[in-house]
């Protein structure tokens, strides 16, 4: 089955910096791959996702990379604020096995004014 | 357009006791997937269901843990004789169909189970 791995666990960043955070999957037949943010006590909200036939996307202050052949994504914050402090997750599927979202362990970003 | 619905947000049980989550998803939507986040983990994939039918519980405990989706009403994720390792939230998510370029998985606000 599809095993996701995601680094780092924690990330500290200045107000202003840029965050990136990086998946691993293992799955070749996994083509969707949505990040989500959930803050404490909350749901994971969907900020941004990529398919494989994709090798970028952004959207605003938000953007993801995928490399299929690495069999890598990650997630790229740009001009960070302290309302992006939370926990991000990434998250692979086949749509063959849609909804069964394989997660990654997640990062907590702090984001220091 | 309601999201994903749940309740209760916050249920709170003693050890040996029920706990009955439901999940209605969104308008338009016939599919519906349960997943648990332990504390300070991530999501686990549970059990995937469209109306009437379990597609897929791989990630269902063999015991204890139950799921349905009936014709009418909102789908229930059941807990019998709970423990205290049961206490997590229980995400609900939904799509409107299966496997198509435009799906996206919504979730809903979650159910926080406490075993005491």
């Amino acid at each position: 089955g599809e095993n996701v791995e995601q680094h780092p666990s924690t990330l500290s960043v200045q107000e202003g910096d840029s965050a990136v955070i990086k998946c691993t999957y293992s799955d070749s037949a996994s083509n969707y791959f949505p990040w989500y943010k959930q803050e404490l006590g909350k749901r994971p909200q969907l900020i941004i996702d990529i398919r494989s036939n994709v090798g970028e996307k952004k959207d605003q202050r938000i953007a993801v990379t995928l490399n299929k052949t690495a069999k890598h994504f990650s997630l790229h914050i740009t001009e960070t604020q302290p309302e992006d402090s939370a926990v991000y997750f990434c998250a692979a599927i086949a749509t063959d096995s849609w909804g069964k979202l394989q997660f990654g362990a997640g990062t907590q970003v702090v984001v220091t004014p | 357009n309601a999201g994903v619905m749940q309740n209760p947000r916050h249920l709170v049980r003693r050890r040996g006791q029920e706990a009955r989550l439901r999940c209605s998803p969104m308008k338009g939507h016939s599919h519906v997937y349960w997943y648990r986040q332990l504390p300070e983990e991530g999501l686990k994939f549970m059990v995937y269901l469209q109306k009437e039918n379990i597609i897929d519980e791989s990630g269902m405990p063999k015991e204890r843990f139950s799921a349905e989706f009936p014709k009418e009403g909102p789908s229930i994720l059941r807990i019998q004789q709970v423990v205290r390792g049961d206490s997590a939230a229980y995400f609900c998510a939904s799509s409107p169909a299966k496997g198509t370029a435009e799906n996206t998985i919504y979730f809903g606000e979650g159910s926080w189970l406490t075993v005491v």
